[in-house]
């Protein structure tokens, strides 16, 4: 049964960058793309982008100019890193395994708090 | 890039009632790339519906999607204790945009 893991800080600073790590246990990473999305508190999902096993990617264009992401196929884990952080990134934090045809989510990870704050 | 809009904003129901959730976007979309999700406060999204009408993987058969074009709906035939969430529609275009969502909540 495939399961995903987020991790990484729960606290970053103002303008600092935030790097978190996707986990991915039970499938292969190679047949899938791989999405992160986010949630203010009490707010809606934010798709911010993709990544396939390959390296190619697609960004939300909203945080396109601050979005990196990245895979490492030998660990089955993908990366995100926002820079410039502000209070709205303030969210939790979901990775989720995307169906390369038809572009839904099927398998989400629990989701990871990140908080930005000095 | 494609909006999606979702309606009502909360729909207050009781149990056993039918619950109809509409997803509109701003341009005519390919129903393939058309998905539904539920949240629970305090978990991740689950996927209800894909390809507009296809039901995921263990999603009982109370629940639907149906639409085309920019007009998309969820039905759900008769509301359970567990189906009172938040819903919300995504579809593919040049980004994965997410709508919104509606609230289902106990009337």
């Amino acid at each position: 049964q495939v399961q995903l893991q987020e991790s990484g800080p729960g606290l970053v600073k103002p303008s600092e960058t935030l790097s978190l790590t996707c986990t991915v246990s039970g499938d292969s990473i190679s047949s899938y793309y791989w999405s992160w999305i986010r949630q203010p508190p009490g707010k809606g999902l934010e798709w911010i982008g993709y990544i396939y096993y390959s390296g190619s990617t697609c960004y939300n264009p909203s945080l396109k100019s601050r979005v990196t992401m990245s895979v490492d196929t030998s660990k089955k884990q993908f990366f995100l890193k926002l820079s410039s952080l502000t209070a709205a990134d303030t969210a939790v934090y979901y990775c989720a395994r995307t169906q390369m045809r038809y572009y839904y989510m099927d398998v989400w990870g629990k989701g990871t708090t990140v908080t930005v704050s000095s | 890039e494609i909006v999606l809009t979702q309606s009502p904003g909360t729909l207050s129901l009781s149990p056993g009632e039918r619950a109809t959730l509409s997803c509109r976007a701003s341009q005519s979309v390919s129903s393939s790339y058309l998905a539904w999700y539920q949240q629970k406060p305090g978990q991740a999204p689950r996927l209800l519906i894909y390809g507009a009408s296809s039901r995921a993987t263990g999603i009982p058969d109370r629940f639907s999607g149906s639409g085309s074009g920019t007009d998309f709906t969820l039905t759900i035939s008769r509301l359970e204790p567990e189906d009172f969430a938040v819903y919300y529609c995504q579809q593919y275009g040049s980004s994965l945009p997410f709508g919104q969502g509606t609230k289902v909540e106990i009337k």
